[in-house]
């Protein structure tokens, strides 16, 4: 079974910093990725997403993320974040040919302005 | 498009009652739906998955006896907490997908807004 690791639970940075997001996943065989945001009172929505090709994603928003397949990573990234940003993010895999996915336990991003 | 809706959003029960949660996919045909529960501060776990007109399939340690789920029809999954308990208080999600759905090409994932059971 797959596993999904997220390495900071919570993290606070001042507008216009980088960001940068951990993510590990356990699994040997071909995987897809996700990255999910969930802004407060609202539905968890699609950040970005890889399945084969190019390693480095991106996705809405200006975010992007890079899957290193040898650490097992995929990385959420922002170059200059904005207080919008503001929410829970969540990594997810799908592997296994199992439909459904597997979520790492989020990470609370609060953004200062 | 491609938006799920769930009701009602949040319930408060008594301990021994049965309460059922309704899963809708609006804007287009789910073939497949997925209900997902979580914890406080914790992640998604993923309870079951249902294909219309099958049986769910459960995840591991989810008793299938308790948590009933009917997908009756490609735009309605249904949840049943059978004699809830207050373990059972949860934040319960559901997601949708179908070829197709969305932009992208694959069987992309659209959650509702998540239920919250209370049970007292």
């Amino acid at each position: 079974a797959q596993s999904v690791s997220q390495h900071n639970h919570h993290v606070i940075l001042s507008e216009a910093a980088s960001l940068e997001l951990g993510c590990n996943y356990s699994y040997g065989g071909t995987v897809n990725l996700f990255w999910y945001v969930q802004y407060p009172g609202q539905h968890l929505q699609l950040l970005l997403k890889y399945f084969s090709g190019d390693p480095l994603v991106k996705g809405i928003k200006g975010f992007e993320a890079e899957f290193i397949k040898s650490k097992f990573s995929f990385n959420l990234r922002k170059p200059s974040v904005q207080w919008s940003d503001t929410a829970e993010y969540f990594c997810a895999v799908k592997g296994g040919g199992a439909d459904g996915l597997t979520f790492g336990k989020g990470t609370h991003l609060i953004i200062q302005p | 498009g491609a938006v799920v809706s769930q009701h009602p959003s949040w319930v408060i029960c008594k301990s021994g009652t049965s309460v059922k949660i309704e899963c809708r996919s609006l804007d287009f045909q789910a073939t497949t739906m997925f209900w997902y529960r979580q914890f406080p501060k914790q992640s998604l776990m993923l309870m079951a998955t249902s294909n219309e007109g099958s049986k769910a399939t459960y995840e591991q340690g989810v008793e299938k006896d308790k948590f009933l789920i009917n997908h009756a029809s490609l735009t309605l999954s249904t949840l049943t907490v059978t004699s809830a308990h207050p373990e059972d208080s949860s934040f319960y999600i559901c997601s949708a997908s179908a070829p197709g759905a969305g932009t992208l090409s694959y069987n992309e994932q659209f959650f509702g807004p998540g239920t919250r059971l209370t049970v007292l």
